[in-house]
């Protein structure tokens, strides 16, 4: 069945420095992704939606600046944090919804199986 | 606005005992509702899901009822094992294409 993969699944990187994650789907197309941000013993956080062909959508709170999204084609969304801090440390989830139309929708997304981001 | 509550545990049971997870939705229109599991260290696997009043999601012997009339989506087990220790959230979606929104996620521990 259709999945949503995501990489790297786990990085290591040095304060300073940008990282880039990557999110697909395979076998189907994704024009919206969603990137959430989970700290540990908490719930999924969204940070944005991410839209094909167009800006990515930020919710309240977070910096455009630092979390940069790039929809580059209909299965590829990728988010990179840059300039990464210790406090950027957290395990990041991309999801897609399912390609579903009209009245039998489920409003289902497939989820990513998540990066785990540690900053040192 | 649309949110999810959730009993936040954490909840400790022991092995063959009966589970319920409370969760409650706040929404407008007709939301679809869903229960996800997380396993330490991984991330979301899609538990169960229902999209219309009095649907009944089940899996893995999990059940939950959509009741629109007292806004729930209570999850339930018969008898837990150790293997269902992990943090399940609920969570609703309002459209298609559109972010889900989570409650804030219970952990259960099962003792053998």
């Amino acid at each position: 069945g259709a999945v949503v993969s995501q990489h790297p699944s786990w990085v290591i990187c040095k304060s300073g420095t940008s990282v880039k994650i990557e999110c697909r789907s395979l076998d189907f197309q994704a024009t919206t992704m969603f990137w959430y941000r989970q700290f540990p013993k908490q719930s999924l956080m969204l940070m944005a939606t991410s839209n094909e062909g167009s800006k990515a959508t930020y919710e309240q709170g977070v910096e455009k600046d630092k979390f940069l999204i790039n929809h580059a084609s209909l299965t590829l969304s990728t988010l990179t944090v840059t300039s990464a801090h210790p406090e950027d440390s957290s395990f990041y989830i991309c999801s897609a919804p399912l390609p579903e139309t009209g009245l039998l929708s489920s409003y289902e997304q497939y989820f990513g199986p998540g990066t785990r981001l540690t900053v040192t | 606005g649309n949110s999810v509550t959730q009993m936040e545990g954490p909840v400790t049971l022991s092995e063959e005992a009966f589970l319920t997870i409370n969760c409650t939705y706040t929404a407008t229109g007709y939301p679809s509702l869903f229960w996800y599991v997380q396993y330490p260290g991984e991330g979301l696997q899609l538990l169960l899901k229902a999209t219309k009043a009095d649907d009944k999601g089940s899996n893995k012997g999990f059940e939950a009822t959509y009741r629109k009339e007292t806004t729930s989506f209570h999850l339930e087990k018969g008898s837990v094992q150790v293997s269902d220790s992990a943090v399940y959230f609920c969570a609703l979606g309002k459209a298609s294409y559109d972010k889900v929104i989570f409650g804030p996620g219970t952990s259960l521990s099962v003792i053998p």
